[in-house]
Formats: C-alpha cells, sequence, structure tokens
C-alpha cells in the first residue's frame, strides 16, 4: 500500500535549523518531490522540489538519498514566521499511479 | 490579480442539495486538480485534469463530477451532499513538463459545511 509518512509535530526555536523527513517507499521512478507549506486558512505554498542529492533555493533545502525512499526539508535559520505546516507530495505507484501528499508536519516555532 | 481564484469561499448547506464550487486559473496552466482537506488537515487528491482532459480520478464517490470546460477552468459540482463531505476543497494548478508535475500553485479554499 503506498504510504506518505511524515512526523506529526516538530517544535523549534529562532535561528535554529529545522530538518522534516518524509518516507515514501513506492515512489514512482520518474517523480520529483515536492514539498509545501501551509498556513490557517490558506492554500498549500511551494517550497521546493527535488529528484536526487540535494537542491537548494532560497528558502530551503532538500536532501535525498540515492534509494529516494525518503526525502528531509532543512530550513535553516527558522523564524517565528515559519510556524506552520509542512507536507511532502510524491508520486507513487502501486496498482496505479497516485499523487500522495504526507499527513503533514506541523511547526512550531517558539521566540 | 489572484493567480488561482475558487468561488464561493464559504459553502453552507442541507443534505441532499446538489452545489457548485468554480475554479479558475489566470497563470496558463495546462492542468488543474481538485483536492480535499479533512478536519484532520489530511490533503487528498480528487482529481486533475490535463489540456481539459481528466488524467487522475481517485476513488471518490460518483456524487462528484469534475467539468472542464475549458484550460483555465476546472469546476466541481457535487451531488446529494452528505455531512462527511464538509471539509475544505482547494484548487490547484500547475504545469507538466516531460510527465513530471511541477510546483502547484492553489487556490484560497472553498470550505464546504453539510448541515
Amino acid at each position: 500500500l503506498a504510504k506518505t509518512t511524515q512526523p506529526i509535530s516538530m517544535d523549534s526555536y529562532e535561528g535554529q535549523e529545522v530538518n522534516i523527513t518524509c518516507s515514501h517507499n513506492n515512489i514512482a521512478t520518474n517523480d520529483y518531490i515536492t514539498w509545501y507549506q501551509q498556513f490557517p486558512s490558506q492554500g498549500p505554498r511551494f517550497i521546493i522540489q527535488g529528484y536526487k542529492t540535494k537542491v537548494t533555493n532560497e528558502v530551503a533545502s532538500l536532501f535525498i538519498p540515492a534509494d529516494r525512499k525518503s526525502s528531509t526539508l532543512s530550513l535553516p535559520r527558522v523564524s517565528l514566521s515559519d510556524t506552520a505546516v509542512y507536507y511532502c507530495l510524491v508520486g507513487v505507484r502501486d496498482s496505479s499511479y497516485k499523487l500522495i501528499f504526507g499527513s503533514g508536519t506541523r511547526l512550531l516555532v517558539r521566540p | 490579480d489572484t493567480a488561482v481564484s475558487q468561488t464561493p469561499k464559504y459553502l453552507v448547506t442541507q443534505m441532499g442539495n446538489d452545489k457548485s464550487i468554480k475554479c479558475e486559473q489566470n497563470l496558463g496552466h495546462d492542468t488543474m486538480y481538485w483536492y480535499k482537506q479533512d478536519s484532520k488537515k489530511f490533503l487528498k487528491i480528487m482529481f486533475s485534469y490535463n489540456n481539459k482532459e481528466l488524467i487522475i480520478n481517485e476513488t471518490v464517490p460518483n456524487r462528484f463530477s469534475p467539468k472542464s470546460p475549458d484550460k483555465a477552468h476546472l469546476n466541481l459540482h457535487i451531488n446529494s451532499l452528505e455531512l462527511g463531505d464538509s471539509a475544505v476543497y482547494f484548487c490547484a494548478s500547475s504545469r507538466i513538463a516531460g510527465g513530471v508535475y511541477n510546483e502547484q500553485f492553489f487556490g484560497p479554499g472553498t470550505r464546504l459545511t453539510v448541515l
């Protein structure tokens, strides 16, 4: 059964680095891994996307091991405004192709 | 200009009614989606259209019927509403290039409450 798993919640303090991992055992061969951020009462917002190894943009890094069965979103030096729910999204293939969001990780950044 | 817009933002209705949610994107994308987010915040894809053609059709009740009159619009019609349909419904759009689902842009959501 295709499954995408994330920790339910994480706590951090301002200025720290936060790493959120998503496991996706059945990721489809050609599919990318995408991470989204969601604030209350808003739609998810794109953070970063990658296929393998490491991707970095102005807000985050994404680490993907060679087997691509997991990925880690890294947020450097978080601030209070990074408090949100973070979701990974992958295409998986079991009996058919599916786009599956992880269950979401609620990040709380404390002062 | 709003990139992905949905109407209405809130929808309160009685069980058994039929309702529609509209979605429009002005990004020139070729692919649009409908997602359902339940009270536990799980996001599940319901449908996806690429160039007006249905490409993802998850296991949702037949009471849900998407309609894409053109590439910029994807509407969701729900017949015989049930209590369990209460959720936030998000529309999204993206490009598909080389089989890759690129960055999706989400609308603000429609909160549906069935009484």
